[in-house]
């Protein structure tokens, strides 16, 4: 089983409220990403990291903004949240630089902004 | 860019073999391809990998012809449970870095 977790699993927010939601792995993974998806539709790659300090934005235009400190945790914020951004958010890890690489997904959070 | 091209929706039996295939005609040299299946609710999880020709595992087949513009999942036998969205993913190019980006996926729905 993979060791990935992200937190909170479901999250009901107001307006403008700053919110961020949490990914971490205990793999060693250098790479991380963050999709995001509506019920019944693809994955859009947001955000995904290459390593520490390392960030790039997704083909998805997304308000939201990452960082990356630390190996095992790739948090995701979001300054302001809206109704727009209500959707599934899921992280996921692989190791760097192969190009059979594996993805391994967490649970994802369900953000729902009122 | 390599995209990929799948059906939206397929419907099966259950005990039936299942094929979907996956067209990602601009695959880099190096990259392999990766199937996934998800659930709703959750997120995609690896079935299967490969590179060229013929790959199996405990759930699945994966073939891949010589010109490696395509590939088909095999899935032997589907029961209720294999009812699901299943990606095809090839390397991507994010601004010069490779990233893994999904298609559209197909539903298959497994009736009794």
């Amino acid at each position: 089983e993979a060791d990935i977790y992200q937190t909170p699993r479901y999250l009901v927010i107001g307006t403008g409220k700053k919110i961020t939601l949490e990914c971490s792995q205990t793999m060693g993974h250098d790479k991380m990403y963050w999709y995001q998806q509506d019920p019944g539709m693809e994955l859009h790659l947001i955000h995904y990291s290459y390593g520490v300090n390392s960030t790039e934005k997704g083909d998805l235009s997304s308000e939201s903004t990452v960082s990356r400190i630390r190996t095992e945790h790739f948090p995701l914020t979001l300054e302001s949240a809206r109704p727009s951004h209500t959707s599934q958010y899921l992280c996921a890890s692989s190791e760097l630089g192969a190009t059979n690489e594996k993805l391994f997904f967490g649970s994802g959070t369900q953000l729902s902004v009122l | 860019l390599a995209k990929t091209t799948q059906p939206i929706s397929m419907d099966s039996y259950e005990g039936q073999e299942v094929n979907i295939t996956c067209s990602h005609n601009n695959i880099a040299t190096n990259d392999y391809i990766t199937w996934y299946q998800q659930f709703p609710s959750q997120g995609p999880r690896f079935i299967i990998q490969g590179y060229k020709t013929k790959v199996t595992n405990e759930v699945a087949s994966l073939f891949i012809p010589a010109d490696r513009k395509s590939s088909t999942l095999s899935l032997p036998r589907v029961s209720l449970s294999d009812t699901a969205v299943y990606y095809c993913l090839v390397g991507d190019r994010q601004a010069g870095r490779r990233a893994l980006t999904f298609g559209s996926g197909t539903r298959l729905q497994v009736q009794p």
